[in-house]
């Protein structure tokens, strides 16, 4: 059973860019979470996702980034425009339905650089 | 807001000695989680402590909740080189969303 996977681990964008961050849960976890890291700091929730539904999205900036888990495919974190202030890593976590387990499994991150 | 502090915020000991974190919260929990991240890596999930639980083994690790302190720590014990890294607590608020609020963590460093 693979674990989450996030792609690309690395990416480096240019201000005013887009970025898109791709994670795939685990198999058989309905339950998608996004966190962002800064260096030296503990990780801040971002938005917490189920299929085709964003349940609660109280640690998104309000304007520039936007998420989706659609019914088929990985869950997207989308960033446009991108500013300097946006380099940090960007963890997905992915957790199975309700009653099964409360543990998130967290990917390898994904970490922005924005020159 | 709830948040989890953890301290100390760094920690260097020999290996064969053992190593206490501590985490404390504001809010009522659900469960409290213990993450390890080695440098520049994701997190490794190390325990689960449900908020009805006081005590909890794993291997080396021992957990204890004291939720009337709101209040975690966590002992790594006859620690070694491997054990390097930093762990962070995690909290999972009563009523919430199921999002994890997590500290600024413990960076371990266990000398060879």
């Amino acid at each position: 059973n693979a674990g989450v996977m996030q792609n690309p681990r690395h990416l480096v964008r240019r201000r005013g860019q887009e970025a898109r961050l791709r994670c795939s849960p685990m198999k058989g976890h309905s339950h998608v979470y996004w966190y962002r890291q800064l260096p030296e700091e503990g990780l801040k929730f971002m938005v917490y996702l189920q299929k085709e539904n964003i349940i609660d999205e109280s640690g998104m900036p309000k304007e520039r980034f936007s998420a989706e888990f659609p019914k088929e495919g990985p869950s997207i974190l989308r960033i446009q425009q991108v500013v300097r202030g946006d380099s940090a890593a960007y963890f997905c976590a992915s957790s199975p339905p309700a009653g099964v387990t409360d543990t998130q499994y967290f990917g390898p991150g994904t970490r922005l650089t924005v020159l | 807001s709830q948040q989890g502090e953890e301290d100390p915020q760094a920690l260097s000991i020999q290996e064969g000695e053992n190593a206490t974190m501590n985490c404390s919260y504001k809010t009522s929990i659900n469960n409290l989680q213990w993450y390890r991240q080695n440098s520049g890596r994701g997190l490794v999930h190390l325990i689960l402590i449900r908020s009805n639980e006081r005590e909890k083994h794993s291997g080396r690790l021992r957990v204890t909740l004291d939720t009337s302190k709101k209040s975690s720590s966590l002992l790594i014990t006859a620690s070694r080189a491997a054990d390097t890294a930093s762990y962070f607590c995690a909290t999972d608020a009563k009523g919430g969303s199921e999002k994890l609020v997590f500290g600024k963590g413990t960076k371990l460093t266990v000398n060879p």
